[in-house]
């Protein structure tokens, strides 16, 4: 089966730029997630979709992150205005019993 | 919320010699899945082996095995006869009802040939 795509799998950016991100996760996993990854620690979730609803974005950073998951679907993470802290791997999995993820993107803000 | 703790920073093993990872967890649900993922340098996390909480039986996956004490919420992963190709970040993962997932911060894995 097809895995989990994202794209880009790099973007460098200077800091107040904005930047998105996409991912098409695998078909019929209705679940959706979207972490941040720094380097050298865990995978920290963002936010959680099921179908195109939104479970938990408790800890999105709201005045700067947004997300979409378009008809149940794919999914964007939008970052505007990036910050230098942004910096890290952002990965996107899909489930429904366990989870698959993608490449995931670097983001590099200068 | 629920916590995963990996105490291992770091750790090495000889190739074809045995490893095993440490991770414990914390909830107060009694139905949930534990996982192990790596992550080699490509950053692509791969599923190594997923355990069932309510199965006493610890799950196997050729070479990798569990070691699962849900009273003592552990939850250890076990590499026989290693591979350089088992030179990784190793995560430990908790998935509660709401298909949440919650990772440790990770073990990296030398494999020395």
């Amino acid at each position: 089966e097809a895995g989990v795509a994202q794209s880009p799998r790099y973007k460098i950016i200077e800091k107040r730029q904005s930047v998105a991100f996409w991912c098409n996760p695998i078909s019929g996993h209705a679940t959706l997630y979207w972490y941040q990854q720094i380097l050298g620690q865990g995978p920290k979730l963002l936010i959680q979709f099921q179908n195109n609803g939104v479970v938990d974005d408790s800890q999105l950073p709201k005045d700067r992150f947004s997300a979409e998951r378009l008809k149940g679907v794919d999914s964007t993470l939008k970052i505007q205005p990036a910050k230098l802290e942004d910096s890290a791997v952002y990965l996107c999995a899909s489930s429904l019993r366990k989870a698959f993820f993608g490449q995931g993107t670097r983001l590099t803000v200068v | 919320a629920q916590t995963v703790t990996q105490s291992q920073p770091e750790m090495s093993v000889q190739e074809a010699e045995t490893v095993t990872l440490s991770c414990t967890y914390d909830t107060s649900e009694s139905d949930y899945y534990l996982f192990w993922y790596k992550q080699p340098p490509s950053r692509q996390m791969i599923l190594v082996i997923r355990q069932e909480a309510y199965k006493q039986q610890n799950a196997t996956e050729n070479r990798f095995s569990v070691n699962f004490q849900k009273a003592a919420k552990s939850f250890s992963l076990k590499i026989s006869d290693s591979q350089l190709g088992d030179a990784a970040m190793y995560f430990c993962a908790y998935r509660n009802t709401g298909n949440q997932f919650y990772f440790g911060t990770g073990t990296s894995l030398t494999v020395i040939p």
